[in-house]
């Protein structure tokens, strides 16, 4: 079964400082690799996804994240957070394979993001 | 452009009462989905729905149902509400297979049960 690891509940960051934000995911094969952000009484907002080819995935906001097969990793970075960063990050993972019906998409327990000025 | 509209935002149920949250997306998604938040827990899915008149359960589903009897609502019902349904819901909705598109979400319902 595919399963999503955040290791850090929560990180504080100077504001102006670089940011990275851990991910590993369990899968038998490439999976699909999603990251979302929730600011404060929002939904979910997708930042970026990884389906194949360059191993680096450039989002909104600034942020990138990098795919690092033999880690089972999915890393994701901003060189110089804003205070508007103050958020929570969820790292998901979905199925590469698979036709028909519901392919599940597993979430991670998030990653709350403090940014101090 | 809405997107995906919750309703209500807030409330309050006594152990034993029923309810009903209403989904609306104005985006012509084929898949909703209902998820619930706890904290430590991430995102769980409840129920989902791949098209219009078709839903699946999820991850969690006991304790609720839904309906998708139009292809821009997706209702969640809870039928005699219990503590342990006191959570944040999320409604969202995609294009195409969750897995490899984006999903969208709604701000979410803030239940507690009492």
């Amino acid at each position: 079964a595919q399963s999503v690891t955040q290791p850090d509940i929560h990180i504080t960051v100077s504001e102006g400082a670089s940011l990275e934000l851990r991910c590993n995911y369990s899968y038998g094969a490439t999976p699909y690799l999603f990251w979302y952000v929730q600011s404060p009484g929002q939904g979910l907002q997708l930042l970026l996804k990884y389906f194949s080819g360059d191993t680096l995935v450039q989002g909104i906001k600034g942020f990138e994240a990098e795919f690092k097969r033999s880690q089972s990793s999915f890393n994701l970075r901003k060189p110089s957070v804003h205070w508007s960063d103050a958020a929570e990050y969820f790292c998901a993972v979905g199925p590469y394979g698979g036709s028909g019906g519901y392919q599940k998409v597993t979430f991670g327990i998030g990653t709350k993001l403090q940014v101090i000025p | 452009n809405a997107g995906v509209t919750q309703t209500p935002k807030f409330r309050v149920l006594k152990t034993g009462q029923s309810m009903t949250l209403l989904c609306a997306q104005d985006m012509n998604h084929e898949y909703m989905y209902w998820y619930r938040q706890d904290p430590g827990m991430g995102l769980r899915l409840i129920h989902y729905s791949v098209g219009e008149g078709t839903t699946a359960k999820g991850e969690v589903p006991d304790g609720y149902n839904v309906s998708r009897l139009k292809k821009q609502n997706f209702l969640l019902g809870l039928e005699s509400a219990a503590p342990s349904q006191t959570s944040v819901y999320f409604c969202a909705s995609s294009y195409g297979k969750l897995r490899n598109t984006e999903a969208f979400f709604g701000q979410g319902t803030r239940l507690t049960v009492v």
